[in-house]
């Protein structure tokens, strides 16, 4: 059973038009995490929350916004998505401290059109 | 600000025998994990192998194992008896095991694996 699942699979939105991005998890884990993965490169962490403690990457633009509205749920928000934006996005979860493994889920592709 | 090199975009291995995928890191720190991530074509990426950095045995699962350098920062995975289900995008993968950052997950550029039959 899918332990981390992300909806939808697929998005696309319009040059400009907010779009949110979800994460359900199963596992009862205390850190959630978003990466953005574009082609030929390394996932990219945007941020993360431990618990209802958010942190952000320095170099995350401002555009990329999220919500942890409880354990379950994490939300990217993307408040005006650019033709740069288009990617792949990955929610993970880990344990939080001292873990040694990070659990994902099969991510959104977002295109912007 | 540590960092994960793959040079290798691409590799491929006929059925049956034996790759080897290359990693190498870049850290002033001594206490950390390293990771294997396997993201197999529209599917999630699941872990395959992990090493704490003050292990000196090399971590073993079934027919993956690593090879870590700790003084060359160098861990390499070997994939034997490689099977169809291989085929995938391999990520090395980096984390700290100390100070505030110890929850992100870096990442290199990942290696895509063939299987060929």
């Amino acid at each position: 059973d899918a332990m981390v699942i992300q909806n939808p699979r697929y998005q696309v939105t319009q040059f400009g038009k907010p779009v949110t991005l979800s994460c359900s998890q199963t596992l009862n884990h205390n850190v959630m995490y978003w990466y953005q993965q574009k082609s030929s490169q390394a996932p990219k962490l945007l941020f993360h929350y431990y618990d209802k403690d958010f942190n952000n990457e320095a170099d995350t633009p401002d555009n990329f916004q999220s919500r942890r509205p409880n354990t379950s749920f994490c939300f990217l928000d993307i408040r005006s998505p650019g033709l740069g934006d288009a990617a792949m996005y990955l929610c993970a979860t880990s344990r939080g401290r001292g873990w040694t493994e990070a659990f994902f889920g099969q991510g959104t592709r977002l295109t912007v059109v | 600000a540590q960092t994960v090199t793959q040079s290798q975009p691409e590799m491929s291995v006929q059925e049956a025998e034996t790759v080897t995928l290359s990693c190498t890191y870049d850290t002033s720190e001594s206490d950390y994990y390293l990771f294997w991530y396997k993201q197999p074509p529209s599917r999630q990426m699941i872990l395959v192998i992990r090493q704490e950095a003050y292990k000196q045995q090399n971590a073993t699962e079934n027919r993956f194992s690593v090879n870590f350098q700790k003084a060359a920062k160098s861990f390499s995975l070997k994939i034997s008896d490689s099977q169809l289900g291989d085929a995938a995008m391999y990520f090395c993968a980096y984390r700290t095991n100390s100070g505030g950052s110890n929850y992100k997950l870096t990442f290199g550029k990942g290696t895509l694996l063939t299987v060929n039959p």
